[in-house]
C-alpha cells in the first residue's frame, strides 16, 4: 500500500505529558500538512511543508507544537506538556502540488486523548 | 468567521435518488476546491475536485458545480448507493499563491442513503 500512513492510530496520555506522531507520505510527493479535527467540524489547519522546508504555521500552533521534516521524507508533530483540549484527531496528507492544484491525499489519523 | 461553509449538517436519501450536497465560501481569493469523503475511523477520501476557470466537473456518478458569482458550490451524485452514506467535506484553496496549498474546510455534510 503505498498511501499515507500514521503512527499510532491511537494515543492516550495525561496531562502534561509529551506526546510525538509520525506521519509517511506518498512516497513522490513533495508537500506534507498536518490538520488537527475534533468532533463535528471540518480538519483545520496546522502548518505544512515543502520537501524539508516549514512553509507556514497556523495561529493554532502554540509553542507547544513543533513539526518536523528533516529530509523531506516522513514528520514528526510533537506536543509538550498536552493539556486537555489537545484531544482531537490529528490528520496528516501530502500532495504533489503542480500548477497551484493541491489535491491532499490524507492518512488515517492518530487519535489523541488526554486525560 | 468561517471561510467555508456546510450549511446542512445532514441529508437523507433513497438509493437510486440523486443527492446534492452544498458548499458556500467567502473569501475570493480561493479558486481551488475539492470534495472529500469520510467514514467512521478514517481519514478523508478525496473525492473530486474544480478548478475556479471551470464551472463543471465530472468523475462517474459524481458532478461537482461551481457558481463563482454566488460563491457556491455542489456535489451531486446520482443515482446514490447506500455505500455513499458518510460525511463529506467541502474544501477550498487559494491556489494562485506560492505559499498556498492549504485546504480550509467546511463541518462536513452527513449523507445517508436509505436502501
Amino acid at each position: 500500500d503505498t498511501g499515507v500512513s500514521q503512527n499510532p492510530r491511537h494515543k492516550i496520555t495525561k496531562r502534561g505529558q509529551n506526546v510525538t506522531f509520525r506521519c509517511d507520505p506518498i512516497s513522490e510527493h513533495n508537500r506534507l500538512y498536518w490538520y488537527r479535527q475534533t468532533l463535528g467540524q471540518g480538519p483545520e489547519f496546522l502548518t505544512y511543508f515543502q520537501n524539508e522546508a516549514q512553509l507556514e504555521k497556523s495561529r493554532l500552533l502554540s509553542d507547544r507544537f513543533s513539526a518536523e521534516r528533516p529530509k523531506g521524507s516522513f514528520s514528526t508533530l510533537e506536543i509538550q506538556r498536552t493539556e486537555q483540549g489537545d484531544s482531537a484527531m490529528y490528520l496528516c496528507a501530502s500532495s504533489l502540488a503542480w500548477q497551484g492544484l493541491d489535491t491532499q491525499y490524507f492518512g488515517p489519523g492518530t487519535r489523541l486523548t488526554v486525560l | 468567521d468561517q471561510q467555508v461553509k456546510q450549511n446542512s449538517p445532514s441529508l437523507s436519501v433513497q438509493e437510486g435518488r440523486i443527492s446534492i450536497l452544498n458548499c458556500d465560501y467567502t473569501n475570493s481569493m480561493f479558486d481551488y476546491f475539492l470534495w472529500y469523503k469520510k467514514y467512521p475511523a478514517e481519514g478523508p477520501t478525496f473525492l473530486i475536485s474544480i478548478s475556479s476557470i471551470k464551472d463543471k466537473n465530472e468523475d462517474g456518478r459524481f458532478t461537482v458545480f461551481l457558481n463563482k458569482s454566488a460563491k457556491h458550490l455542489s456535489l451531486h451524485i446520482v443515482p446514490s448507493q447506500p455505500g455513499d452514506s458518510a460525511v463529506y467535506f467541502c474544501a477550498a484553496s487559494a491556489a494562485g499563491n506560492t505559499n498556498a496549498g492549504k485546504s480550509t474546510f467546511g463541518d462536513g455534510t452527513t449523507l445517508t442513503v436509505k436502501p
